[in-house]
């Protein structure tokens, strides 16, 4: 009963190097997204994706980027981390066909960029 | 654009008290409205959910009414416990942005007091 599985849970980066955060599912779900978590801010979207090979950018994608090769995984890519990167990263994952909102998350990885 | 604003936290309740968290909503269509809960260390989860005006919501005592003619989707509990004690988010989804993404809020820390 996995459901949504993120890893690493937390990271330390320094400015500028790069790092995968990674989503798997084991639901058959085709929507896929990322959220990042900011005090006072609530969660806002970075990237999400209909289905393998579709991807597209949310409300804060810079600094970002995603691709989705199988409907499993969908790892978030930061090639240059900024202390602005600092927040706590979700994954979530829905259904495909009409949208109900109903999305399942990960238990989130925070990253540290110092 | 839409948007999502709830009232401001921490709320703090002793055991048995009653609850309500504000929330109230700008969207330019006809949006579903979501309550999620983010328990410590966990990844959000989904309360409740209502998709068109008057219907109510409800799940383990809460309950919420979508309320057209005020924007407002307000979160009750007749009677708090400890266990209850969580962030809570307001959330909407737009059916026309076909992005079927979430608009948050910027959430309410609940601590119940025993």
């Amino acid at each position: 009963n996995a459901g949504v599985t993120q890893t690493p849970k937390f990271q330390v980066l320094k400015t500028g190097q790069s790092m995968t955060l990674q989503c798997a599912q084991d639901m058959n779900h085709e929507y896929m997204s990322w959220y990042r978590q900011d005090p006072g801010m609530g969660l806002r979207l970075i990237h999400y994706s209909v289905g393998a090979g579709i991807t597209d950018q949310g409300e804060v994608p810079n600094g970002y980027n995603v691709s989705r090769s199988t409907t499993e995984d969908f790892p978030l890519r930061l090639l240059s981390a900024a202390p602005s990167q600092t927040s706590v990263y979700f994954c979530a994952s829905s259904y495909s066909g009409q949208h109900t909102g109903e999305l399942f998350f990960g238990e989130g990885s925070r990253l540290t960029v110092l | 654009g839409d948007s999502v604003t709830q009232m401001e936290g921490p709320v703090t309740l002793s055991e048995e008290a009653f609850l309500t968290i504000n929330c109230t909503y700008t969207a330019t269509g006809y949006p579903s409205l979501f309550w999620y809960v983010q328990y410590p260390g966990e990844g959000l989860q989904l309360l409740l959910k209502a998709t068109k005006a008057d219907d109510k919501g409800s799940n383990k005592g809460f309950e919420a009414t979508y309320r057209k003619e005020t924007t407002s989707f307000h979160l009750e509990k007749g009677s708090v416990q400890v266990s209850d004690s969580a962030v809570y988010f307001c959330a909407l989804s737009d059916p026309n942005t076909g992005r079927r993404a979430l608009t948050f809020g910027s959430g309410t820390r609940l601590q119940v007091q025993p």
